[in-house]
């Protein structure tokens, strides 16, 4: 079957750095997209990769491994806005998007 | 630019009422466009996915004769809850993505909160 997994929760300090992780199982692979999604609202697009490596965006970077089917985002200098379920999910080899459940991330002052 | 925009935000409404939410890309044209349903707490449940000029797909579980779902063109999506009732009380959620490719991501509409009564 198809997964995706990444922690339920983290929490993280105001000014630091946090990594959230995330691993998938797909029958193919057409990238992995990161969303936030703070609560009440709806996703917006953070980041898309689909060939190996690290992709800066800002404050905001996202790490793809294919060959271990895994993926991070990064989010330096941490802001109380930050606070937010970031989530992550895969494409498979329909195009279908596979969605992970979520991670809720507290920022503390 | 991938401005995606939803309508109505909130909708409250007696108990056997229909409603309707329309899905419009508004800078882009998109082939394909994605209903949601996200309940208090819970991840994004994919309803079904909705191409232009043709029958949506529905997911395992979602009756199609109860969420009616037309494509008409490139930028308009509309989804009909037909005789709601409290359990379909939800936040929904559309999606759509550029023509240009699958791979492009999905832009999510700012959702829209039905309280059935």
């Amino acid at each position: 079957g198809q997964n995706i997994d990444q922690p339920t929760e983290m929490t993280a300090t105001e000014g630091a750095i946090v990594q959230i992780n995330c691993t998938y199982q797909t029958s193919g692979f057409n990238g992995l997209f990161w969303y936030q999604q703070h609560a009440g609202e709806a996703p917006t697009f953070l980041s898309y990769n689909v060939l190996d490596g690290l992709e800066e965006k800002g404050r905001f970077s996202s790490f793809l491994s294919r060959s271990k089917g895994y993926s991070y985002l990064l989010l330096k200098e941490l802001q109380m806005k930050d606070s937010a379920s970031y989530l992550c999910a895969a494409l498979d080899s329909n195009y279908q998007l596979i969605w992970g459940a979520g991670t809720k991330l507290i920022i503390k002052p | 630019g991938a401005v995606v925009s939803q309508h109505p935000s909130w909708v409250i409404c007696k108990s056997g009422t229909s409603v309707k939410i329309e899905c419009r890309s508004l800078d882009f044209q998109a082939t394909t466009m994605f209903w949601y349903r996200q309940f208090p707490k819970q991840s994004l449940m994919l309803m079904a996915t909705s191409n232009e000029g043709s029958k949506a797909t529905y997911e395992q579980g979602v009756e199609k004769d109860k969420f009616l779902i037309n494509h008409a063109s490139l930028t308009l999506s509309t989804l009909t809850v037909t005789s709601a009732h409290p359990e379909d009380s939800s936040f929904y959620i559309c999606s759509a993505r550029d023509l240009q490719g699958d791979n492009q991501p999905q832009h999510f509409g700012d959702g829209t909160r039905l309280s059935i009564l």
